[in-house]
């Protein structure tokens, strides 16, 4: 089976735009969770979907939204970039939803925010 | 609640054996432990359940004491392959979000 596909793999945005990030879970797999990592803290869960609904959300402001599809695939949208928004998004897909399923990682879009 | 792990860093010789802590100050639902080499996308390695059940690699073991929340991922014999950043992970019985430790760097020399 293919694995987690994320596209783009490296973003380069100025403070104040919005940015688009793409997952592709691996078939079959019905839940997908981001997550961004920042050197300073570490894997920071930000929200988990499953059969397009969203099922938990971390704590981060209202600029980070996301949503799936019925195929499964994930978007997260980020508005109003700020510098502190550079980190490493990675989204992890599992079968089903919640602590019980492993989560199999895609290899992260870097963001730049300049 | 983000869980804490123990230590920050550890050097090994190859051959040598680890454990690494995981711990939480919130019941736990599930456990799960992951390994993140430089570069690369976190790999899983075990989950460890409320109630006892595990799964995970052959060759990774691991425990999870109920009691005092706490998880540990024991690394023997280890190999140059094992090193890397060690990540535990925890769902709490409420369901909610899952939280990552701040990680564990296993670093294995000849």
């Amino acid at each position: 089976k293919a694995g987690v596909t994320q596209t783009p793999r490296y973003l380069i945005k100025t403070r104040g735009q919005q940015v688009t990030l793409s997952c592709s879970p691996i078939s079959g797999h019905r839940s997908v969770s981001w997550y961004q990592q920042t050197p300073g803290q570490g894997l920071q869960f930000l929200f988990e979907y499953f059969s397009e609904t969203q099922r938990n959300k971390g704590n981060f402001p209202g600029r980070f939204s996301g949503r799936q599809f019925s195929n499964s695939r994930s978007e997260m949208n980020v508005s109003t970039l700020e510098l502190g928004d550079s980190a490493l998004y990675l989204c992890a897909s599992s079968l089903g939803a919640g602590g019980r399923y492993e989560q199999y990682f895609g290899p992260g879009t870097r963001l730049t925010v300049t | 609640q983000q869980p804490v792990q123990s230590p920050q860093a550890v050097i090994l010789r190859e051959g040598e054996d680890a454990v690494i802590n995981c711990s939480s100050s919130k019941a736990l639902y599930s456990v799960h432990w992951y390994r993140q080499k430089h570069g690369e996308a976190p790999v899983f390695l075990m989950i460890l359940l409320k109630g006892g059940e595990q799964k995970g690699h052959d060759k990774i073991s691991a425990s999870f004491n109920e009691k005092k929340q706490q998880s540990s991922l024991y690394l023997t014999a280890s190999q140059l392959s094992y090193s890397g950043t060690y990540f535990c992970g925890t769902e709490q019985n409420t369901g909610n979000q899952f939280y990552f430790g701040t990680g564990t760097s296993l670093t294995v020399i000849p």
